[in-house]
C-alpha cells in the first residue's frame, strides 16, 4: 500500500501564498489524493481530489476558490492563495488503496499551517 | 444539510468495551459508503474501517482487526463502531466520514475514547 509523506508544519503571512507538499512512495505516481483540511478542535473537511492531470471531480462544500491543486510525479500539491487567519489548521494527504478482497485508506502525517 | 453526529466516547479500563454511533441526516443513508477513522492527541488521522451501503462488505486495519466491528442501521441511519478489547493506545477522537466516489466528503465532530487503567 502507498505511503504519504508531509512535512510537519508550514507558513505564512497573512495575504501571501503558500504550497503544501504530499509525497506518495515509489510505485504509486498514478495514484490520486485527497486534501483535507482541519481547523483546530475540528473534524477533518474534504478540500478537493489531486491526480498528476490536476484536480478531479468537485471542490468540497464551501472551499474558496484560492485553493487549488496540482500533480506531478510523485508529489501533490495544495496551494492556497491570498491567505486568510480562517485557514489556519492541519492539512492532511489521505489515499484509498484495493487489492483483490482488501481495501485500505491511507493518511499522511498532516502539515500544520500557522498564519504569521 | 448532510450532518453526521457520532457519540458513545467516554473513559474505559484497558480490556472493557464501548460502542460509537454515527447518526446522520440530511442524505439517503443506504446508498452511501461509510468509514470510520481516528486520531490520537496530537498525531494524524488512522482509518479503521469501512463497510458499503448495505451492510454486506466490511474491512478494517490491521491495528483492530479481530478487537472492533462495523455495522449500520439503514432504517436507522446510524453508523456504529463496537470496540472490545481496548488497549490505551486506542485513545483517540474517533470520526464517522462519509464516502463517495472516494473521497471521504463529509466527516462529524468527533467522539473522544479515552482508555486508561
Amino acid at each position: 500500500q502507498p505511503v504519504l509523506t508531509q512535512p510537519p508544519s508550514a507558513s505564512a503571512s497573512l495575504g501571501a501564498s503558500v504550497t503544501l507538499t504530499c509525497t506518495l512512495s515509489s510505485d504509486y505516481s498514478n495514484y490520486k489524493v485527497d486534501w483535507y483540511q482541519q481547523r483546530p478542535g475540528k473534524g477533518p473537511r474534504f478540500v478537493m481530489r489531486v491526480g498528476t492531470g490536476g484536480i478531479v471531480g468537485s471542490k468540497g462544500d464551501g472551499i474558496p476558490d484560492r485553493f487549488s491543486v496540482l500533480g506531478s510525479g510523485l508529489n501533490r500539491y495544495l496551494t492556497i492563495k491570498n491567505i486568510q487567519e480562517e485557514d489556519e489548521g492541519d492539512y492532511h494527504c489521505g489515499a484509498d488503496h484495493g487489492t483483490g478482497n482488501n481495501f485500505v485508506w491511507v493518511f499522511g502525517g498532516g502539515t500544520r499551517l500557522t498564519v504569521l | 444539510e448532510v450532518q453526521l453526529v457520532e457519540s458513545g466516547g467516554g473513559s474505559v479500563q484497558p480490556g472493557g468495551y464501548l460502542r460509537l454511533s454515527c447518526a446522520v441526516s440530511g442524505f439517503t443513508f443506504n446508498i452511501y459508503e461509510m468509514n470510520w477513522v481516528r486520531q490520537a492527541p496530537g498525531k494524524g488521522l488512522e482509518w479503521l474501517s469501512y463497510i458499503n451501503g448495505g451492510g454486506t462488505t466490511m474491512y478494517y486495519a490491521d491495528s483492530v482487526k479481530g478487537r472492533f466491528t462495523i455495522s449500520r442501521d439503514n432504517a436507522k441511519k446510524s453508523l456504529y463502531l463496537q470496540m472490545n478489547s481496548l488497549r490505551v493506545e486506542d485513545t483517540a477522537v474517533y470520526y464517522c466520514a462519509r464516502q463517495t466516489t472516494n473521497p471521504l466528503d463529509h466527516w462529524g465532530q468527533g467522539t473522544l475514547v479515552t482508555v486508561s487503567p
